[in-house]
């Protein structure tokens, strides 16, 4: 889906190097999220946006920030990235009004040697 | 400790018959549940959502049972086809205690195989 994107969409690095990861939506939603999906584990929330004033941590935070540029776009970074941080990452957005439905972007893969 | 419980042994059926997937939780009180699906190497895309307050939803093929006294939502797809397969999601919208902001946890997923 066009409407949420995220880059770069592979990425390898190094351990201990500093990444971001990037996501912009043309949906207008103000609520905005990062997951990373690891195998056998689901979605686990990072850190996630009701506004660009609004940034709270979600269930696995340590080891990575988050910065809300504008509405429409929520950056994530790893300040020191270490071998378990590889991973699957998404971005996605709601409304949150009336119902959380999520739009997701196409996702970023993250390698960290 | 809380969790969400999805089959996480794929489910393999033929092509015509009714898919069924399972999401089971413990120690949650969900105003509603979604159900999602995901492709291999895409984003999740949302199919349904269902109501504390209501027993079953339907949309085309897909139905969604949700019985918050056994702490379970069934999922069902009918007539099911090949282009089906993918994993399924279920999501549970939870108040996080140290926000007080409302987020999704979701389960593992099920992957469902359907055979032509």
């Amino acid at each position: 889906d066009a409407d949420v994107t995220q880059t770069p969409r592979n990425r390898i690095t190094k351990t201990g190097k500093r990444i971001m990861l990037e996501c912009s939506q043309t949906k207008g939603h103000d609520r905005m999220y990062w997951y990373r999906q690891d195998p056998g584990l689901g979605l686990r929330l990072i850190y996630y946006s009701f506004d660009v004033k609004d940034i709270n941590k979600g269930e696995i935070s340590d080891g990575y920030s988050v910065s809300r540029q504008a509405q429409a776009k929520f950056s994530l970074s790893l300040e020191s990235a270490i071998p378990n941080q590889t991973a699957l990452y998404f971005c996605a957005t709601s409304t949150g009004v009336p119902y959380n439905e999520q739009f997701f972007g196409p996702g970023t893969r993250l390698t960290v040697l | 400790s809380q969790k969400i419980e999805q089959n996480s042994e794929a489910l393999n059926i033929q092509e015509g018959k009714t898919a069924t997937l399972t999401c089971n939780y413990t120690n949650y009180s969900p105003a509603y549940l979604q159900w999602y699906r995901q492709d291999p190497g895409r984003g999740p895309v949302f199919l349904l959502l269902i109501r504390e307050n209501e027993k079953e939803k339907r949309k085309e093929r897909l139905k969604v049972t949700f019985d918050t006294t056994l702490k379970q939502s069934l999922f069902h797809i009918t007539a099911s086809q090949p282009a089906d397969s993918a994993t399924y999601l279920c999501a549970l919208d939870l108040y996080q205690l140290d926000t007080g902001r409302r987020a999704l946890t979701f389960g593992s997923g099920t992957r469902l195989q359907v055979q032509p």
